[in-house]
């Protein structure tokens, strides 16, 4: 596609369900990002891939958060056990090259009840 | 501890003035700096970046100027136009190479009256 497109849009969970939330990014981008974004803030690093090696795992808040991207193109972030402060949105960005040619997803929008 | 700070939530100005969005940082090893613009319910977009080589980039009604010894970057929109509403984020990253993760800034709600 043109664009990086994330699903599902929006996702309801109830406290300690797992949720698994997808990334399309755009097709022959070797760099994906994934940012959490909470309410009124802006986006904070979570994770990144370099085709399928998952270089940066630094920002992901707990062990309940894991991602993947086996086959270096589609990219898969998991969260078990979801609390209230899980509750954001989950952006994701492609680039083939520098930090300026960051494409974002719309991101999908989680709230845990 | 904010690395990034947006310290205005919110900017009112009226169509055809100037808007100017504020941004400080203070990491030294930040290098190459971006603004972003994000509408409701769709992903931040790319807005213009400078390097820390450069003091100023213009690109249309879009201005970024850097100050680095202050660690403060500033966005120009001259003349503003009620489609530039939306909330604009400043992001900093150590290099513009591939694989830099961008540090942001909380925001501002820029909102242009008719």
């Amino acid at each position: 596609g043109a664009g990086v497109s994330q699903s599902p849009r929006y996702k309801v969970a109830k406290r300690g369900q797992d949720v698994a939330l997808r990334c399309d990014p755009i097709s022959g981008h070797v760099s994906l990002f994934w940012y959490q974004q909470a309410l009124g803030q802006g986006p904070e690093f979570l994770t990144y891939f370099q085709n399928e090696a998952q270089l940066d795992k630094s920002g992901l808040p707990s062990d309940r958060f894991f991602a993947e991207r086996p086959e270096g193109s589609v990219s898969t972030l998991k969260i078990q056990r979801t609390q209230q402060e899980d509750s954001a949105v989950y952006l994701c960005a492609s680039s083939s090259t520098g930090v300026s040619g960051y494409t974002f997803g719309s991101g999908t929008r989680l709230t845990v009840v | 501890d904010q690395q990034v700070k947006q310290n205005s939530p919110s900017l009112s100005v009226q169509e055809g003035r100037i808007s100017i969005l504020n941004c400080d940082y203070t990491n030294s090893m930040f290098d190459y700096f971006l603004w972003y613009k994000k509408y409701p319910a769709e992903g931040p977009t790319f807005l213009i970046s400078i390097s820390s080589i450069k003091d100023k980039n213009e690109d249309g009604r879009f201005t970024v100027f850097l100050n680095k010894s202050a660690k403060h970057l500033s966005l120009h929109i001259v003349p503003s136009q009620p489609g530039d509403s939306a909330v604009y984020f400043c992001a900093a990253s150590q290099s513009n190479n591939a694989g830099n993760m961008l540090t942001f800034g909380g925001g501002t709600r820029l909102m242009v009256k008719p």
